[in-house]
């Protein structure tokens, strides 16, 4: 079975500072992969997705991610944090004929003035 | 557009209480998934249509959760003698079509408490 692993359960930074939250997969075949993020009281919103196009992918808000398969990662960065970017991140993959999705237990971000 | 909608967004629910959830997924799409949200968790995948057809319910808990998807349209999630450890927010998406990496578009969820 697929899975995804999020390192770090809370992230922190400062206004203008860099964003590195980790993802790692666990996957038999080539994956799909996904990053969501969820505001408070809301659903989830998709960042971005691999689909074995191109290993660095470019989402909204000024987010990418690249896909690492030697190192069975897809870490989300972004250049410069901003305060609208807390929120909690979502790491994904999607499993199957029926393309279910299996979530990390999410990274909190944190964005300090 | 519209996107995919659900009701109610809050729900208390005492426990043994039978409760239905609603979800209204984007029009046109074909491909519908339930799925559960435990506090300070990532969503757990209880359940997925392609359009009127439940291809996959291996994410149920137990016999007391059901969903339908009649009309091919919206859904609707039950819980039967409603139990503490069903509280969660539960999460609606759809996506345009089966198969590949579609974009799943999810509902803002509808937060059940059992008391």
């Amino acid at each position: 079975a697929q899975s995804v692993t999020q390192l770090g359960s809370h992230v922190s930074v400062s206004e203008g500072a860099l964003v590195l939250l980790r993802c790692n997969y666990s996957s038999s075949v080539p994956p799909y992969l996904f990053w969501y993020v969820q505001y408070p009281n809301q659903g989830l919103q998709l960042l971005l997705k691999y689909t074995s196009a191109a290993t660095l992918v470019k989402g909204i808000n000024g987010f990418e991610a690249e896909f690492k398969k030697s190192e069975t990662s897809f870490h989300l960065t972004k250049p410069s944090a901003h305060m609208s970017d807390a929120a909690e991140y979502f790491c994904a993959v999607s499993e199957g004929n029926t393309d279910k999705l299996i979530f990390g237990t999410g990274t909190r971000l944190q964005v300090f003035p | 557009g519209a996107g995919v909608s659900q009701s109610p967004r809050y729900k208390v629910a005492k426990r043994g209480q039978d409760v239905a959830l609603r979800c209204d997924p984007i029009s046109g799409h074909v491909s519908l998934f339930w799925y559960q949200q435990a506090l300070g968790q990532g969503p757990e995948f209880l359940t997925y249509f392609q359009n009127e057809a439940q291809l996959d319910k291996s994410g149920l808990p137990s016999d007391r959760f059901f969903a339908e998807r009649p009309e091919g349209s919206v859904s609707t999630l039950k819980i039967q003698r409603t139990q503490q450890e069903d509280s969660a927010v539960y999460l609606c998406a759809s996506s345009s079509q089966g198969g590949g990496p579609e974009t799943q578009y999810f509902g803002p969820g509808t937060r059940l408490l059992v008391l």
